[in-house]
């Protein structure tokens, strides 16, 4: 277990569909990253947190927004999906130069 | 733009061929090179950080140095278990710290 935990770990849903994952960072960690994971691509970087305030942006799209909240966990919400949304999303959480990824949430859209 | 570009993309070793996986990397600033370990559908596993050139860090039968351009992830006398994909990422001293990776090589170790 690494510390940083994300849910749901799967999550099949339909195209036009939104849906909210959810990370919680490791204890004391104030940074939250979210990244991309597809099939033809390699880990990309979406957005960042540091204790509730966007950092950093990333190649994230329009439709996906972010959010993280006074507890330090945060929230990825995808809108209008569609079938190339289907990816593993990941969560990170830092402190200084210590990165720590979660397992991830896989996303297939139908 | 900062860019991470590893090759190759995919490695068969038989066990106990030594091999090295490379990662050459364009950034303004490095602020640290990362190796992590992904196995299927799992997350990024920490492996180590690099600093500086000439900085060189060992874990059990992985050795990873840095020069200026690249790295190198050296696996001396590999098991079937070390089978896994080996990412390679970089932080540059930019706002926001985040890790810009590569694409990563698919390392495949069999008996």
């Amino acid at each position: 277990d690494s510390g940083v935990t994300q849910t749901p770990k799967h999550l099949i849903t339909a195209t036009g569909q939104r849906v909210t994952l959810r990370c919680s960072p490791r204890s004391g960690d104030l940074s939250v990253y979210w990244y991309q994971q597809s099939l033809d691509q390699g880990l990309q970087f979406l957005i960042q947190y540091y204790n509730g305030e966007e950092r950093a942006k990333g190649n994230i799209l329009e439709r996906f927004s972010a959010q993280q909240f006074p507890d330090l966990h945060s929230e990825l919400n995808l809108s209008s999906l569609e079938l190339g949304d289907s990816a593993l999303y990941f969560c990170a959480s830092s402190v200084a130069w210590d990165y720590t990824f979660g397992s991830g949430t896989r996303l297939t859209v139908v | 733009e900062d860019q991470v570009t590893q090759s190759p993309e995919a490695l068969r070793l038989q066990e106990g061929e030594s091999s090295s996986l490379n990662c050459s990397y364009t950034v303004s600033g490095l602020r640290g090179l990362f190796w992590y370990r992904q196995d299927p559908g799992k997350g990024p596993e920490f492996l180590f950080t690099l600093y500086s050139a000439g900085e060189e860090k060992e874990k059990e039968r992985l050795k990873a140095t840095l020069t200026k351009k690249e790295s190198f992830l050296h696996i001396t006398a590999p098991k079937p278990e070390d089978s896994a994909t080996y990412l390679c990422a970089v932080r540059a001293g930019n706002a926001g710290n985040m890790l810009t990776f590569g694409g990563g090589t698919r390392l495949m170790v069999k008996p």
